[in-house]
């Protein structure tokens, strides 16, 4: 069966900082992989997705960037964290366009 | 980015009772998909659906794909306090990519 993890599952960074949260899809190949944000209270936000190693599509311009070193690896990351980075972030992955399913998520606070 | 008209944003219900909620969009969809999420979780697939008319149950839980293509309902039947959470839809338009447009989610409180 496949599985989906994420981690860290808590993060507190200072504003300025690094970032990297990692993704990893088990029991499946060459999966589609999301990063989503989800602010408090709020739904989803797409931040990237990404169909094939090396192949990104960016859905909101940010600081924030995201790579596919692996077929099953997917990493978001951040040169410098700002405030407004706080939230949920989740990663996510579907084969074709039919089910998507979502990782526990990483909950990072910037302080 | 477009997002999905759900409603009702929220409900509070009693124990027992039905619920009902549902999504529209303008655009057609081929996939519709129904998610729980509880708090500082990932958000879990309940139901998919694939065909314009499709009625899929999950326990007490039954979604449908409306037969225009651009809605669906979820009912949940005598509602019980685990069912407490955050509900959302998804889709994925006809012709898109592999994105999925995501609702803005209904939020459930369940009174024993």
């Amino acid at each position: 069966s496949q599985t989906i993890h994420q981690w860290p599952a808590t993060l507190v960074q200072p504003v300025g900082s690094p970032l990297s949260l990692e993704c990893t899809v088990e029991g499946t190949s060459n999966p589609n992989l999301y990063w989503y944000r989800q602010a408090a209270g709020r739904g989803l936000q797409l931040l990237f997705y990404s169909v094939g190693i090396g192949q990104i599509s960016s859905e909101v311009p940010q600081n924030l960037s995201a790579s596919r070193p692996q077929d099953r690896q997917f990493i978001l990351s951040s040169k410098k964290l700002l405030l407004s980075d706080s939230g949920f972030y989740l990663c996510a992955w579907s084969v074709t366009e039919y089910e998507q399913y979502f990782g526990p998520g990483t909950r990072l606070t910037v302080t | 980015g477009q997002q999905l008209n759900q409603s009702p944003q929220s409900m509070f219900i009693q124990e027992g009772e039905d619920v009902s909620m549902n999504c529209t969009s303008s655009s057609i969809f081929n996939t519709w998909l129904w998610y729980k999420q509880e708090p500082g979780e990932g958000p879990v697939l309940l139901i998919a659906l694939y065909k314009a008319g499709e009625l899929t149950s999950n326990g007490r839980l039954t979604a449908q794909f409306g037969i225009t293509r651009k809605d669906s309902f979820l009912n949940i039947s005598a509602s019980i306090p685990s069912d407490v959470g955050i509900y959302f839809c998804a889709g994925h338009p006809v012709g898109g990519t592999y994105k999925y447009i995501f609702g803005t989610g209904t939020r459930l409180k369940v009174l024993a």
